[in-house]
């Protein structure tokens, strides 16, 4: 099994704040990594798909980088709406998500 | 607009059979893989297994001996059936399209969750 590893497990910020959470895979997935947002209560959203691809109707403030183990995604001015628990996604084999980040208000 | 939802009881019984349903609008039920995940509070995700519309499917090798999924193309629904319940699979369950758009499976339309609580 392809392991997924988040950091940080928790995160507090300000709006506005520029913020990063990183994914790291066991083994090499070349650019088979997706991210979510999930909030309390509801089901996870879709916001970036292959590594750096913005989902439709996401804003631009969220962006993917990375290849092979190592992936961040990044909010560039974080807003109100945008503390909820991050998780990141493989697909290089059967599907494995990380552990989640949880992004809260400081 | 693509929407999801699960329906089934809320509440089974240990050793039982855990039966869910997911009905799907506004979308073909082609060229999709329609995915079971459960979250036990608190937790992350746990992948279930998918169905293919062609009726292929795939299962996490944790769960392979328990999970069934199925798919009816023409009621526009597709199934999870979990044998052998234990507390240990007390969870929401979630199910999800998938799509392949570029290299990844990735999913982007999901239910709303249904929660499952396995207790006598």
């Amino acid at each position: 099994d392809i392991q997924m590893t988040q950091s940080p497990s928790s995160l507090s910020a300000s709006v506005g704040d520029r913020v990063t959470i990183t994914c790291r895979a066991s083994q090499s997935i070349t650019n088979y990594l997706n991210w979510y947002q999930q909030k309390p209560g509801k089901a996870p959203k879709l916001l970036i798909y292959d590594v750096s691809s913005l989902e439709s109707g996401v804003p631009s403030r969220f962006s993917g980088t990375g290849s092979g183990t190592d992936f961040t995604l990044t909010i560039s001015s974080l807003q109100p709406e945008d503390f909820a628990t991050y998780f990141c996604q493989q697909s290089y084999s059967n599907p494995g998500f990380g552990q989640g980040t949880k992004l809260e208000i400081k | 607009q693509v929407q999801l939802q699960e329906s089934g009881p809320g509440l089974v019984k240990p050793s039982e059979t855990l039966s869910l349903t997911c009905s799907v609008s506004g979308s073909s039920m082609s060229n999709y893989y329609w995915t079971w995940f459960r979250q036990p509070a608190g937790k992350g995700l746990e992948w279930i297994g998918r169905v293919y519309n062609s009726g292929l499917t795939n299962y996490n090798p944790s769960l392979k001996s328990r999970v069934t999924v199925s798919v009816d193309t023409s009621k526009n629904q597709f199934f999870l059936k979990l044998n052998s319940v234990t507390a240990a699979d007390t969870a929401v369950y979630y199910c999800a399209r998938g799509r392949v758009r570029g290299t990844s499976l990735h999913f982007d339309s999901w239910g709303q969750g249904t929660l499952v609580t396995v207790s006598s």
